[in-house]
């Protein structure tokens, strides 16, 4: 089954303790997407990935990492995350020659940190 | 600056009506439109979407209109189900390969018996 992964599904921190939410997808997509959603504020991109090395931002970077050492995997790390880092997290990927740019996504991460 | 823009953050509709979600874009570099469904605890689904050269495209009981003068589209659903209780995401992007998604902020539709 074509999908996108991520772990955990679910996971309550403390502040400034570094924490990774893996993402991986069976679909040999070039492209993945972070986003995070928020409550009024829709899905916004954190960073995303055009291939294996390359990566750039997106709209609300500030306070992650992201690395693409291999095609199907795109972890998402917060060196030392903090309250507003609060959020339901979503990874997408989408195939180099889709030609109306859909993304299909993961079921998310909702994260808390206290 | 928002770029792409729902206004109606819910709506309510009964079973066997239409539903009429609609989306604004700033943007008139946008090339196509796509919108997503989003049920609780799940990730965003794709639903449709619409090339900016056209003005309408229809799936079985979903359908999406484009107005580029308007810098507007809206989603039809007909009939209205009650399955179909979700958050509806518009999302906007430039040229195909690979462009970035623009989310709208999403409009809650609830669909009852």
């Amino acid at each position: 089954e074509a999908q996108v992964t991520q772990n955990p599904r679910y996971l309550i921190t403390v502040t400034g303790k570094k924490l990774t939410v893996t993402c991986s997808q069976n679909m040999n997509h070039e492209y993945m997407s972070w986003y995070r959603q928020d409550p009024g504020l829709g899905l916004r991109q954190i960073y995303y990935s055009m291939n294996v090395e390359v990566t750039d931002k997106g709209d609300v970077p500030e306070g992650y990492k992201v690395s693409r050492k291999e095609k199907r995997n795109f972890p998402l790390i917060l060196e030392s995350p903090s309250p507003n880092q609060t959020s339901l997290y979503f990874c997408a990927s989408q195939a180099a020659g889709a030609f109306n740019n859909e993304q299909f996504f993961g079921p998310g991460t909702r994260l808390t940190v206290l | 600056d928002q770029q792409v823009k729902q206004n109606s953050p819910s709506l309510s509709v009964q079973e066997g009506r239409i539903s009429i979600l609609n989306c604004d874009y700033t943007n008139s570099m946008f090339d196509y439109f796509l919108w997503y469904k989003k049920y609780p605890a799940e990730g965003p689904t794709f639903l449709i979407s619409i090339s900016s050269i056209k003005d309408k495209n229809e799936d079985g009981r979903f359908t999406v209109f484009l107005n580029k003068s308007a810098k507007h589209l809206s989603l039809h659903i007909v009939p209205s189900q009650p399955g179909d209780s979700a958050v509806y995401f518009c999302a906007a992007s430039g040229t195909s390969g690979y462009s970035t998604l623009t989310f709208g902020k999403g409009t809650m539709l609830l669909v009852s018996p």
